[in-house]
């Protein structure tokens, strides 16, 4: 099985701040990677789908960059509304893992 | 509107059995693959299972085979996941979703685009 870890697992940030989360697979998925945004209580939404493609509807400030193993998620100017925990995917194969997480607090 | 609502969500004493269906509309159910990913109390997501868009190819976790099945009725336009053998490590919100498979610019992309909401199964005695 694939795994993926995320890093880090807890970031505390300003509103404006440029946040990088990480996403690294244990090994090789070629781009087979998403982002999604889980808010408390809400399903998650995807953000970015083939490492950097957003998907429709979600704003710029988002961005995924990576290839192989490494892939990251940016956000250029944290909003208030982008407080909220974060998951990498990856569908290179079965079974379909997901990261374990990064939780995106106010500081 | 695109909708996808998951019902039979319960209380569930270890061992027993549940079944959860997912309503879809909006969209046309028998073009897409779909997904059971799955949240326990507190904790990250973990996919479940997938089906093609006939039923024809199923995956499923590897904590899960023999135990879960998943199923659709186009006609329905409904998605189903059987639960058997539950333990007190299957409680979790399970999200029904829309996985999407396509090819573009002979490049392909593979991605959940759509959830619903959850429903809730507990495992306790």
């Amino acid at each position: 099985d694939i795994q993926l870890t995320q890093s880090p697992s807890f970031l505390s940030a300003s509103v404006g701040e440029r946040v990088t989360i990480t996403c690294r697979a244990s090994q090789g998925i070629s781009s087979y990677l998403a982002w999604y945004q889980q808010k408390p209580g809400k399903a998650p939404e995807l953000l970015i789908y083939g490492t950097s493609t957003l998907q429709s509807g979600v704003p710029s400030r988002f961005s995924g960059s990576g290839s192989g193993t490494e892939f990251t998620l940016t956000i250029s100017s944290l909003q208030p509304e982008d407080f909220a925990t974060y998951y990498c995917q990856q569908f290179k194969s079965y079974p379909l893992t997901f990261g374990g997480g990064t939780k995106v607090e106010i500081k | 509107e695109v909708q996808l609502v998951e019902s039979g969500g319960n209380l569930v004493q270890p061992g027993g059995s549940l079944r959860l269906s997912c309503a879809v509309s909006g969209f046309t159910f028998s073009s897409y693959w779909m997904s059971w990913v799955r949240q326990a109390p507190g904790k990250g997501l973990e996919w479940v299972a997938n089906i093609k868009e006939d039923g024809s190819e199923k995956y499923y976790v590897d904590s899960v085979k023999g135990r879960f099945s998943i199923s659709r009725d186009n006609a329905k336009d409904s998605l189903y996941l059987q639960m058997n053998s539950l333990t007190a490590e299957d409680t979790a919100v399970y999200y029904c979703a829309r996985y999407i498979r396509r090819r573009d610019s002979s490049k392909d992309y593979y991605y959940v685009d759509l959830w619903g909401r959850g429903t809730l199964v507990t495992v306790s005695s």
